[in-house]
């Protein structure tokens, strides 16, 4: 079972530019998370999904969209990457809405020059 | 204050020791709480949810004091395999709600040595 994978891995990108980072899970849950990872500031939630076509602010959303077109797929957009968004992204899915096992992805790291 | 905070360390510990750490938080009304393991440059994985009686999985006990507003995490017997990042995790009521919040804690750095 694949579980919860990102896509890319790692990307430059340059300032103003836009990306779009990918999460696809197989495991039929109905929340979806986006974290970044700052060296001291541990995981910090961006946004989340609690079931497909919904989707809320976590405590870090500027600057970041998502959509939940499905239940599987939760993509985190940047409309206009600063240096401020370089960070490790890591993608997260749970039975139910923040009482349950949260499943993570590996990570996408990103650049911003 | 941060409202979930951690020792960094690191705590450096020979193999077989007992190693115990803490992890404060400063919301009464958390609801949920976690201690989730990360290995260097991987994602986080959910080493145990913690329950209010305390909770044990083999080596590792979890206990959660409310009245302190503190969780802890003790291994026994440490292996060099649990060497690893150990984040906290509380869940400040369900996140739909306009006072809901999911905090991680910075984590605390644990090195086994031979």
């Amino acid at each position: 079972t694949a579980g919860i994978t990102q896509a890319p891995t790692s990307q430059i990108l340059a300032a103003g530019r836009s990306m779009t980072l990918r999460c696809t899970q197989d495991m039929r849950h109905n929340a979806m998370y986006w974290y970044r990872q700052d060296l001291g500031l541990g995981l910090r939630l961006i946004h989340y999904s609690n079931t497909a076509g919904t989707t809320g602010k976590g405590e870090v959303p500027d600057g970041y969209s998502v959509s939940r077109a499905n239940t599987d797929d939760f993509p985190l957009t940047l409309a206009s990457a600063v240096p401020s968004q370089t960070s490790v992204y890591f993608c997260a899915s749970s039975d139910s809405l923040g009482v349950d096992t949260q499943y993570f992805g590996p990570g996408t790291r990103l650049t911003v020059l | 204050r941060k409202e979930v905070e951690q020792d960094p360390g690191p705590f450096n510990v020979p193999e077989g020791a007992t190693v115990a750490f803490n992890c404060t938080y400063s919301n009464s009304a958390s609801q949920s709480f976690f201690w989730y393991r990360q290995d260097c440059r991987k994602e986080p994985k959910l080493l145990m949810s913690v329950y209010s009686s305390g909770n044990e999985d083999g080596r590792f006990t979890a206990q959660l004091n409310r009245a302190s507003q503190y969780i802890s995490l003790l291994i026994r017997d440490s292996k060099l395999s649990d060497s690893a990042t150990y984040l906290c995790v509380v869940n400040i009521g369900p996140l739909d709600s306009s006072a809901s919040k999911i905090i991680f804690g910075s984590g605390t750095r644990l090195s086994i040595r031979p």
